[in-house]
């Protein structure tokens, strides 16, 4: 049982460089979402999608582009990656009827942006 | 919007001692509250949540929390530690309708074990 599987795991990239995180989710769970996790921030919503078909912007969209590409992935894109998204990136998942917001988390994805 | 505040970044305890991570949050109505931890290198686990009914709930590994309303707390507990507890430690507040689609995490409490 894999859960929510994120790749890369590791990626360097130059200023200006674009690149896509994936992220899949094999328990059948309606709600995706993308986290970055920042030292003395916490983890901050970049994008979410409740349900396959949409998306929403979260707390730090700025930069970033996500695709619901079917119920089990949700990918993020950096178009021009800027230092400033050297992060470590988080997706989750959650079912959509489970009302008790319990989320599921993949291992991460470290982005260096130099 | 709803928001938490973990005041402590950092904190030392040592083995077999009592933990007490506190956690505060703003929100206008009933919150949904979760801890979460963090091991290095990995992703976020549920340690326990509170929706409503008792205020003093259960988690893993021996963790319990209490929601003190009047306070707006949700103060993570545990009474004596072990080394495998070391990690970071997340607060997070839901909104109390259904969807619930989005949670707001603290910005992290950082443990530390000594022998």
């Amino acid at each position: 049982n894999a859960g929510v599987t994120q790749t890369p795991k590791f990626q360097v990239l130059k200023t200006g460089q674009s690149m896509t995180l994936q992220c899949a989710q094999d328990m059948n769970h309606n709600s995706m979402y993308w986290y970055r996790q920042d030292p003395g921030m916490g983890l901050r919503l970049i994008y979410y999608s409740a349900s396959e078909g949409t998306t929403d912007k979260g707390e730090v969209p700025n930069g970033y582009n996500v695709s619901r590409l079917n119920k089990r992935e949700f990918s993020l894109r950096l178009e021009s990656a800027a230092p400033s998204q050297t992060s470590v990136y988080f997706c989750a998942s959650r079912p959509r009827n489970q009302n008790t917001g319990e989320l599921f988390f993949g291992e991460g994805s470290r982005l260096t942006v130099l | 919007a709803q928001s938490v505040t973990q005041p402590d970044i950092h904190i030392t305890v040592s083995e077999g001692a009592s933990l007490e991570l506190r956690c505060n949050y703003s929100y206008g109505a009933t919150p949904y509250l979760f801890w979460y931890v963090q091991s290095p290198g990995q992703g976020l686990q549920l340690l326990l949540k509170y929706f409503s009914g008792d205020t003093l709930v259960q988690g893993i590994k021996g963790f319990e929390a209490e929601f003190k309303r009047s306070q707006s707390s949700f103060n993570l507990r545990k009474p004596s530690v072990h080394w495998s507890d070391a990690a970071e430690y997340f607060c997070a507040v839901g909104i109390s309708n259904f969807g619930n689609e989005k949670l707001t995490f603290g910005t992290g409490t950082r443990l530390t074990i000594i022998p």
